[in-house]
């Protein structure tokens, strides 16, 4: 069975970078495609990109100029990087799973980013 | 992007009752619509995916319908675990957009 885990810092300061790692088990993430989801305060939900199974990447170009997303295949996890974050980045972040033309199947139990000084 | 317009915000409802929760695309989105249960800890799981499929292990309580701009989730007889916010998602175009959450409580 598929699990994911979000991690990373809980905090992080205006005009810097949020780094977070999705570790995934029980499945490879040579297969599929692997992305990131955001929930703010007040519920709208923003998918923010996704790495493939190749290491190809998409992203919401709403965000394109400030987010990378990649990958360690040999400990089988991937990496959000958001930079220059701003309070309106705090939110919950979800890594989730998608089989190709069905978007979401797993996801990880999430993780609180706050940015404040 | 597409729009997802989902009512009512707040659906108060008694258990055993029958409970539907609307999405609506702002432009045709041709069946690719999933819906997604968020529990009160915050964990997501899928429930339904292209419009009318359940995910594996999910209640036969749940089911999806819908075509064009306008689906629905219902439920037929609503069980306490049931209580939590509720999002459609399409995926017929990029980026994939959610609707603004359906909150289920207790009447």
């Amino acid at each position: 069975e598929v699990q994911l885990q979000e991690s990373g810092p809980g905090l992080v300061k205006p005009s810097q970078s949020l780094s977070l790692t999705c570790s995934v088990t029980g499945y490879s993430i040579t297969s599929n495609y692997w992305g990131w989801i955001r929930k703010f305060p007040g519920n709208k939900m923003e998918w923010m990109g996704y790495i493939s199974y190749s290491g190809s990447t998409s992203y919401n170009p709403s965000l394109k100029s400030r987010i990378s997303i990649t990958r360690d295949t040999s400990k089988n996890q991937f990496f959000l990087q958001l930079n220059s974050v701003t309070t309106e980045d705090t939110a919950t972040y979800y890594c989730a799973r998608s089989d190709y033309g069905s978007p979401f199947a797993y996801w990880g139990q999430g993780t609180l980013v706050t940015v404040s000084s | 992007d597409i729009q997802m317009t989902q009512s009512p915000s707040t659906l108060p409802a008694s258990l055993g009752e029958r409970v539907t929760i609307n999405c609506r695309a702002s432009r045709g989105i041709s069946n690719n619509l999933n819906w997604y249960q968020q529990k009160p800890d915050g964990t997501i799981k899928r429930l339904i995916y292209y419009t009318s499929n359940l995910q594996s292990g999910v209640p036969s309580r749940f089911s999806g319908s819908g075509s064009g701009t306008d689906y629905s989730l219902t439920i037929s007889s609503l069980e306490p675990e049931d209580l939590a916010m509720y999002y459609c998602q399409q995926y017929a175009s990029s980026p994939p957009t959610f609707g603004g959450g359906t909150k289920l409580e207790l009447k």
